[in-house]
């Protein structure tokens, strides 16, 4: 089963909305990150929160993580066409030594001009 | 800085047909991932290296994929023989840091059609 569940599997908004997507894990993590892909293309870098931290924030992004939910959200403020694409959650299981990362389903956004 | 290349790009072979995919991670980058991507879903990792050694090849079905990274840098990916199922988006990334998950950084993939 997924380490990561990403939730809303699609979300279509319009430019200027903020968008909203969560992530859930079923272990303890060392840290999560988030990634967006465009279509067609490899992933990106987007943030990455450790487990000991609560809220972090990058231009236009914002991460919350709370440990005793097991549960992360990204909220993209001020939304642009140009943020349409795939965002995934990703893990970093604790006990885990070799940096190996587990992959939600994504999060599939669309923003209408 | 260049980023992680690989290729090609786009592969069609038939079923049962054999295939081979490249990577070439950023400079200096020790440690490197090659992960199997199904339409609709998330990256699953296939296999890590650090340097030149397997650090995780859990779910790598040893029986028709196998990879190797020769002087810790370059990486080639292959399948033999293929099946429908392989039909996905073959991605590598890299990594600086050593033992822990910091950023990875991804190629642009290799999309592989088996008819």
């Amino acid at each position: 089963s997924q380490q990561g569940e990403e939730d809303p599997q699609a979300l279509s908004i319009q430019e200027g909305e903020n968008a909203t997507m969560n992530c859930s894990y079923k272990t303890s993590i060392n840290n999560l990150q988030w990634y967006r892909q465009n279509s067609g293309r490899g992933l990106v870098h987007l943030i990455l929160i450790r487990s000991n931290e609560r809220e972090k924030h990058s231009g236009r992004l914002r991460v919350t993580l709370d440990t005793s939910k097991k549960s992360s959200s990204l909220l993209i403020t001020a939304s642009r066409a140009a943020d349409t694409a795939s965002y995934f959650c990703a893990t970093s299981l604790i006990y885990n030594q070799g940096g190996k990362l587990i992959f939600g389903q994504g999060t599939e956004l669309s923003v209408k001009p | 800085e260049a980023g992680v290349a690989q290729s090609p790009r786009y592969k069609i072979i038939e079923k049962r047909q054999s295939v081979a995919f490249w990577c070439n991670p950023i400079s200096g980058h020790a440690t490197l991932y090659w992960y199997q991507q199904i339409l609709g879903q998330g990256p699953k990792l296939l296999i890590q290296f650090q340097n030149n050694g397997v650090v995780d090849d859990s779910q790598l079905p040893k029986d028709r994929f196998s990879a190797e990274r020769l002087k810790g840098v370059d990486s080639t990916l292959k399948i033999q023989p293929a099946k429908l199922e392989d039909s996905a988006v073959y991605l590598c990334a890299s990594s600086l840091v050593v033992g822990v998950s910091d950023t990875q950084y991804f190629g642009p993939g290799t999309r592989l059609t088996v008819l």
